[in-house]
């Protein structure tokens, strides 16, 4: 049972907009700035959003990430093939005194 | 450019000890921005992060994990490593070194990870 909780799943269509959602609490969301990473298949997770909104270098700008409260979400817009992957949120727990992780989003694409 | 690698037994026997290590090149472990920590993923699960430390030794770690894991450093080697005992069947994952961001909590630069199957 993740601390931040994601859905299992998403999916979209070529060139379509999806967001994945990202819900948690006072402890962890409430209080600190979320980051979004990304999974590809058989690779380890890249950093893709950081500080809720920020893109580190050579991301693209399709990828945008918001927080209002005790939520978070991940917008990917003009949805491409390469796109599908494994998606996690992130942020730091204050009552674990360290980062947390959501469960995970399987995005696909039709 | 900043790379790490991590290295160690990829079978480990229930009830022993786990050992890695993440050598860090391209770069100075010694640095006052990052702490460098471990995480990991059972097969078809989510990330655990397990703990972090930084180059002058501090280190912070999972509390289900605290009573059995250890991350040390060792700045001379530009390395840093993990050692979790008492392991169980559980914790076979695939063990990824990270740098983490101290500003933001961010794990910005990830190594490929290791596989670790706990098995007799």
């Amino acid at each position: 049972q993740s601390v931040l909780t994601q859905p299992p799943s998403a999916s979209g269509t070529p060139g379509q907009r999806v967001t994945i959602s990202c819900s948690g609490g006072t402890s962890n969301i409430g209080r600190n700035t979320v980051n979004w990473y990304q999974q590809l298949p058989g690779t380890a997770p890249k950093l893709l959003i950081y500080s809720n909104s920020q893109r580190p270098s050579g991301v693209p700008d399709r990828f945008s990430g918001s927080k209002s409260g005790t939520s978070a979400s991940l917008a990917i817009s003009g949805l491409q093939s390469e796109d599908e992957a494994d998606y996690y949120c992130a942020t730091w727990d204050e009552s674990l005194n360290g980062p947390v992780f959501g469960g995970g989003t399987k995005l696909t694409v039709l | 450019q900043l790379q790490l690698l991590e290295s160690g037994p990829g079978l480990v026997k229930p009830s022993e000890t786990l050992s890695l290590t993440c050598t860090v090149s391209g770069g100075s472990i010694s640095s006052d921005s990052y702490y460098w920590g471990w995480i990991r993923q059972p097969p078809g699960k989510g990330l655990e992060w397990i703990g972090s430390i930084y180059y002058s030794g501090i280190s912070h770690y999972h509390p289900s994990l605290k009573t059995r894991v250890s991350i040390s450093v060792d700045t001379s080697k530009n390395q840093f490593s993990l050692k979790l005992n008492s392991v169980t069947a559980a914790e076979t994952a695939v063990y990824y070194c990270a740098r983490r961001l101290l500003t933001v909590a961010a794990f910005d630069l990830w190594g490929q990870g290791t596989v670790v199957t706990v098995s007799s």
